[in-house]
């Protein structure tokens, strides 16, 4: 079975630009997670999605930080505009249950560079 | 509140040493998860095991083992006989229903150097 996939994997883009991350779940999986991964903050949870509807966006750092799920198969995450201390690994991950017994499975992540 | 802490930021061991990576967690909530996920040098973040709150019994599986001790509030993970492909960053998680809702929190990580 397919895991989860992310794109682009690296991403370097100019200070002030968009940024659209993008996630295919696992299929049958109804909760989708972003995550930042930083040196300084370690593994945060952003954003998470139950049956396409987000639940909990309190770790959105800021307003330039969005995310949608129009369907059950493709989620994005977007920064608009872009800061170098965007610079990170998201990972976007799912899980086929709900409650505190869920096994996360991750994607790869996209590594993105903000100069 | 939710938290897991690592205390152990690096570990560096010679191949075939034992090591075990130690992991601390904080929580009100009576039935809650735990669990260690490995990040190798590539990048993704692979699960590794899963224990619930109900069930205390240390689980094997080959050169892992895990030692989960409610009273402690620790879930430590040891492998035996290290090899070089063990180098890696581990990461031990919490998930409970804390807030309403539930989170799964991680720890900052502990990165382990296996040398040949």
């Amino acid at each position: 079975d397919a895991g989860v996939i992310q794109s682009p994997r690296h991403e370097v883009t100019e200070m002030g630009q968009e940024v659209t991350l993008r996630c295919k779940p696992i299929s049958g999986h109804d909760y989708l997670f972003w995550y930042r991964q930083t040196m300084m903050r370690g593994l945060e949870l952003l954003i998470y999605f139950n049956n396409n509807v987000p639940i909990d966006d309190s770790g959105m750092p800021e307003d330039r930080f969005s995310a949608k799920m129009p369907n059950a198969s493709f989620s994005t995450l977007k920064i608009q505009p872009s800061e170098p201390r965007d610079s990170a690994v998201y990972f976007c991950a799912s899980s086929s249950l709900g409650g505190p017994g869920n096994t996360i499975y991750f994607g790869e992540g996209s590594w993105l560079t903000v100069v | 509140a939710q938290k897991v802490t690592q205390a152990q930021t690096e570990i560096s061991v010679v191949e075939k040493e034992d090591v075990t990576l130690d992991c601390v967690y904080e929580t009100r909530d009576t039935t809650y998860y735990l669990f260690w996920y490995k990040q190798p040098p590539s990048g993704e973040l692979v699960f590794l095991i899963r224990r619930n709150s109900f069930d205390e019994q240390n689980e094997i599986s080959g050169r892992y083992s895990w030692n989960f001790q409610k009273s402690t509030s620790s879930f430590n993970f040891t492998i035996t006989a290290s090899q070089v492909v063990d180098s890696a960053v581990y990461f031990c998680a919490l998930s409970d229903r804390e807030g309403g809702g539930f989170k799964t929190i991680f720890g900052a990580g502990t990165r382990l150097f296996v040398k040949a």
